[in-house]
């Protein structure tokens, strides 16, 4: 059974608009948190992390959200630009990580 | 700029062939991974090292094994391929302090 799970597999937002990536796992003893971005034909990028003592993390244009009672985390876009069409993955755990399904983001011009 | 290189971008290789994937490191990260990227099922671990010599399972071990004789680089080898094990597969490093891990650009396999 899946730790980390992405229930949506795409997203499709307007250039300009907020996305948002959602994330749910299901070990309370997590402690941290990672997104990561995928172009085709290339590996995974580090985007952002939260640790577990953190309940938001910001870093320009992106922000993830942690809600630990509810063992959810997400990741804001704003604003959302075309160069920002992706998958993106995210990735909990201690020491090892699992990672979710991934959804697919499509920014429209 | 950490780099993570693969030896391959494809291969296509024989049902019941021995492959080998190499990956290799040039920033002395101690942790290396090996994934297999599936549709719907996002990365799968398959061998983890902390250490030159060490290794441990990941979730989906079964079919594979490692080596990591020396700290900057660490191959996947499939011992007797199987058309199951079609699949695109990254390699990854994490320094020993951090969570962050850094992924090479993935071996897409075919195994026919």
């Amino acid at each position: 059974d899946q730790q980390v799970k992405q229930n949506s597999p795409s997203l499709s937002v307007q250039e300009g608009r907020i996305s948002i990536l959602n994330c749910d796992y299901t070990n309370s003893m997590f402690d941290y948190f990672l997104w990561y971005k995928k172009y085709p034909a290339e590996g995974p990028t580090f985007l952002i992390s939260i640790s577990s003592i953190k309940d938001k993390n910001e870093d320009g244009r992106f922000t993830v959200f942690l809600n630990k009672s509810a063992k959810h985390l997400s990741l804001h876009i704003v604003p959302s630009q075309p160069g920002d069409s992706a998958v993106y993955f995210c990735a909990a755990g201690l020491y090892k990580f699992y990672f979710g399904s991934g959804t697919k983001l499509n920014v429209k011009p | 700029d950490v780099k993570v290189t693969q030896s391959s971008r494809y291969l296509v290789k024989r049902t019941g062939e021995k492959v080998f994937l190499e990956c290799v490191q040039d920033m002395d990260h101690e942790n290396m991974f090996w994934y297999r990227q599936d549709p719907g099922l996002g990365l799968r671990l398959i061998y983890f090292s902390y250490d030159v010599k060490m290794k441990e399972k990941g979730d989906i071990p079964e079919g594979y094994s490692v080596s990591r004789e020396k700290k900057e680089r660490f191959s996947l080898i499939l011992e007797s391929a199987s058309t199951n094990q079609t699949s695109m597969y990254l390699c990854a490093s994490r320094p020993v302090q951090g969570h962050e891990q850094y992924f090479g650009p993935g071996t897409r396999l075919t195994v026919t």
